[in-house]
């Protein structure tokens, strides 16, 4: 079956700093969905990314699709507190219509 | 507009007992995704239901495990004759759209403890 991964698991930044999580699957993805969840909360939506190359941009967030349509990143630069959280990537796997997500990055900021 | 509704927030289970989950989609959303996740970990597909249809129950156990959208109602994840490794987070996503391709908008959860 389809697997999505997902590199760092956890990352530790100092406020300010600079941050990436990659994604990658094991098949060509139709789109690829991010979803970020604070802590005790629930996955809030983020962005969908459906064209080879694609780039799009919320603020200070930058997310990438790759050229082959099975990997992705999210960068967020000059973090913020508010930044705190485990972020996702999600994709609809070709074998049903299941939907797979990937085991997520948590972020922590510190002050 | 309300948002994707589910209750009961927590619910606590003895051993043997059954649990019912409740989610309520967004007003006009006739897909909907239920996952499970563990503490620290990540989302786990589990099922996916149109109106009066099951779509793909694949990330769901055989046993114990069953779900519905009926016409008019909720949808309901039911699991009889809990385990304590039934323990975890319980979310339902709805989607106006199916087949991955639309944005799933996630309620609030329900905790489920099995003593």
């Amino acid at each position: 079956g389809q697997q999505v991964m997902q590199i760092p698991q956890y990352q530790h930044v100092q406020e300010g700093e600079d941050f990436t999580t990659y994604c990658n699957s094991s098949t060509t993805l139709s789109n690829i969905q991010w979803y970020k969840q604070r802590p005790g909360g629930h996955p809030v939506f983020l962005i969908q990314l459906v064209k080879s190359g694609e780039v799009k941009k919320q603020k200070r967030l930058t997310f990438q699709f790759g050229e082959a349509k099975k990997n992705s990143s999210l960068h967020i630069t000059a973090t913020q507190t508010t930044d705190v959280g485990t972020y996702f990537c999600a994709g609809p796997s070709p074998f049903g219509q299941n939907f797979v997500f990937g085991p997520g990055t948590r972020l922590s900021v510190l002050p | 507009n309300a948002g994707v509704m589910q209750n009961p927030r927590h619910l606590v289970r003895r051993r043997g007992q059954e649990a019912r989950l409740r989610c309520s989609p967004m007003k006009g959303h006739s897909h909907v995704y239920w996952y499970r996740q563990l503490p620290e970990e990540g989302l786990k597909f589990m099922v996916y239901l149109q109106k009066e249809n099951i779509i793909d129950e694949s990330g769901m156990p055989k046993e114990r495990f069953s779900a519905e959208f009926p016409k008019e109602g909720p949808s309901i994840l039911r699991i009889q004759q809990v385990v304590r490794g039934d323990s975890a987070a319980y979310f339902c996503a709805s989607s106006p759209g199916g087949q991955g391709y639309n944005e799933q908008f996630f309620g609030p959860g329900t905790r489920l403890t099995v003593l």
